[in-house]
């Protein structure tokens, strides 16, 4: 079965930084672009970053450009995101994401999703 | 910064015909995906590039893009399609998502 299990998530202060965790299974991971897209509570989709399938093509949302880091250790089969400086507005449930038709990042669907793991930024 | 434009609702009685709308410039020249959402669910491939359906995706479900304007079609409604709709393309290597559209079976 093809899955996404991301974990981290939790309450953290402004400022703080966190790193978020995306398990892959069930498909060959190193053959597809992998992405991150968060969902705030009770809004829309928002595209955070992506990444080809040998880390060589990273794309950010303007939003996190400078404060989010994504990156993947294929030998692992695990997808990965760093947040530092966090803020209010970043509070959301971050899904782990499959592209659909292979190892570029971009121009792609998001055919598998992960449940999302909740990230809390709050005083 | 390129913006998805879709109805933020849509309602439409069972065994009918509903159709979402996503306009954006020059969207036509760029591939439309589109996901379904139930709450409390992730979010479903149900077309990409434009009109293709993944596996599993029942064949009430199309898509077309052209111009300014993709749209996604839901022929022969079921109470099942009930969800929040969204659109997505690529703009300078930045995806995008419309703002989501809720279809209300009637």
């Amino acid at each position: 079965e093809v899955q996404l299990v991301e974990r981290g998530g939790g309450l953290v202060q402004p400022g703080r930084s966190l790193r978020l965790s995306c398990a892959a299974s069930g498909f060959t991971f190193d053959d597809y672009g992998m992405h991150w897209v968060r969902q705030a509570p009770g809004k829309g989709l928002e595209w955070v970053s992506g990444i080809s399938w040998n880390s060589g093509i990273t794309d950010y949302a303007d939003s996190v450009k400078g404060r989010f880091t994504i990156s993947r250790d294929n030998a692992k089969n695990s997808l990965y995101l760093h947040m530092n400086s966090l803020r209010p507005e970043d509070t959301a449930l971050y899904h782990c994401t499959k592209g659909k038709e292979g190892a570029a990042v971009r121009n792609d669907a998001f055919d598998i999703w992960g449940q999302g793991t909740m990230v809390t930024v709050s005083s | 910064s390129y913006e998805l434009t879709q109805p933020p609702s849509v309602s439409v009685s069972p065994g009918q015909t509903a159709s979402i709308t996503c306009s954006g410039d020059k969207l036509g020249d760029k591939y439309a995906s589109w996901y379904q959402q139930k709450p409390g669910h992730s979010p479903v491939l149900v077309i990409y590039k434009d009109s293709k359906r993944p596996s599993g995706i029942p064949e009430r479900f199309s898509g077309s893009n052209s111009g300014n304007t993709a749209t996604l079609t839901i022929s022969g409604t079921q109470a099942i399609d009930e969800a929040d709709y969204y659109c997505q393309a690529w703009d300078s290597n930045t995806a995008v998502f419309g703002g989501g559209t809720k279809v209300t079976v009637l």
